[in-house]
C-alpha cells in the first residue's frame, strides 16, 4: 500500500498563529514518530505513539507543541504561538513492529 | 544523555569507497541504523546493526561495535547518486526512538 504521507507539504504562517501537521502512517503500523529538521541539522525526535499506550512526549521542546493520534492512525501535530524558531521540517514516520523507520516526506513550516 | 557523532562533511570520488563512521555514547541500546537523505526528501533506510560486525547490502555495508560504541558506513563503486547527507541513528532499548547525529554530507565528484 501507500507509504506515510503528510499534509500540508508547505505552510507559511505568521508569528503567533497556531498551526496543524497532519501525518498518515502506513496502515497496520502500530508506532508513530514525529521528528523536527532544522535547516543542515539532524533530527530532533519529538513525541513517540505505541498503540493504545500513553504517548511518549519527552521530546517536545515547549508546552506549546502537542500531538495526538486519533483511533491509533492518523496523527496532528500542533503548534500554538507559532514563533520563528519553530521554522524547519516536521517528518512522521511509523513502524510495524520491526526496527525500521518509514518517514513521510515532511512539512515544512515557515514561521514569518 | 545521548550523544552521537559523525563527520559533517565528506568528499570522494565517481566510482572509489568511502568510510563514514559515527561513534555514540547512549544510555541504552537496541540497534543502529544509517539513513540516507538526498536534499528536500525524507531519510530513507539503509542499514540495521543490533549485533557486532559487518552487515553487506549490495554496494553498502555498515559495521558496528558495541564495545566502542563505534560504527562506519561504506559505500563501494561511488556513484552520482550517492551524493546525500549519510544519518547515522542509534535506538534505546526503551521505546525505540531514534536519537540522530548530524549527518554527514558526502559530496561525490566525477
Amino acid at each position: 500500500g501507500a507509504g506515510v504521507s503528510q499534509s500540508p507539504s508547505n505552510k507559511v504562517t505568521e508569528k503567533g498563529k497556531d498551526v496543524e501537521l497532519r501525518c498518515d502512517p502506513i496502515s497496520g503500523h502500530t508506532a508513530l514518530y514525529w521528528y523536527r529538521q532544522s535547516l543542515g541539522q539532524g533530527l530532533e525526535f519529538l513525541i513517540y505513539f505505541q498503540g493504545n499506550s500513553a504517548p511518549d512526549k519527552s521530546g517536545l521542546p515547549s508546552d506549546r507543541f502537542s500531538a495526538e493520534r486519533t483511533g491509533g492512525s492518523v496523527s496532528t501535530l500542533t503548534i500554538q504561538r507559532t514563533q520563528q524558531e519553530d521554522s524547519a521540517v516536521y517528518l512522521c514516520a511509523s513502524t510495524g513492529g520491526g526496527d525500521e523507520q518509514y518517514f513521510g516526506p515532511g512539512t515544512r513550516l515557515t514561521v514569518t | 544523555g545521548q550523544n552521537i557523532d559523525q563527520p559533517t562533511e565528506m568528499t570522494a570520488t565517481e566510482g572509489a569507497i568511502v568510510q563514514i563512521n559515527c561513534t555514540y555514547q547512549t544510555s541504552g541500546f537496541n540497534g543502529l541504523f544509517w539513513y540516507q537523505q538526498h536534499a528536500g526528501e525524507a531519510p530513507t533506510f539503509l542499514s540495521y546493526n543490533v549485533l557486532d560486525g559487518l552487515e553487506e547490502k549490495g554496494r553498502f555495508s555498515s559495521f558496528l561495535s558495541r564495545s566502542k560504541g563505534y560504527s562506519y558506513l561504506l559505500l563501494k563503486e561511488l556513484q552520482m547518486k550517492d551524493s546525500a547527507s549519510y544519518l547515522c541513528a542509534v535506538s534505546d532499548g526503551s521505546a525505540r526512538q531514534l536519537t540522530f547525529g548530524s549527518g554527514t554530507q558526502l559530496t561525490v565528484l566525477p
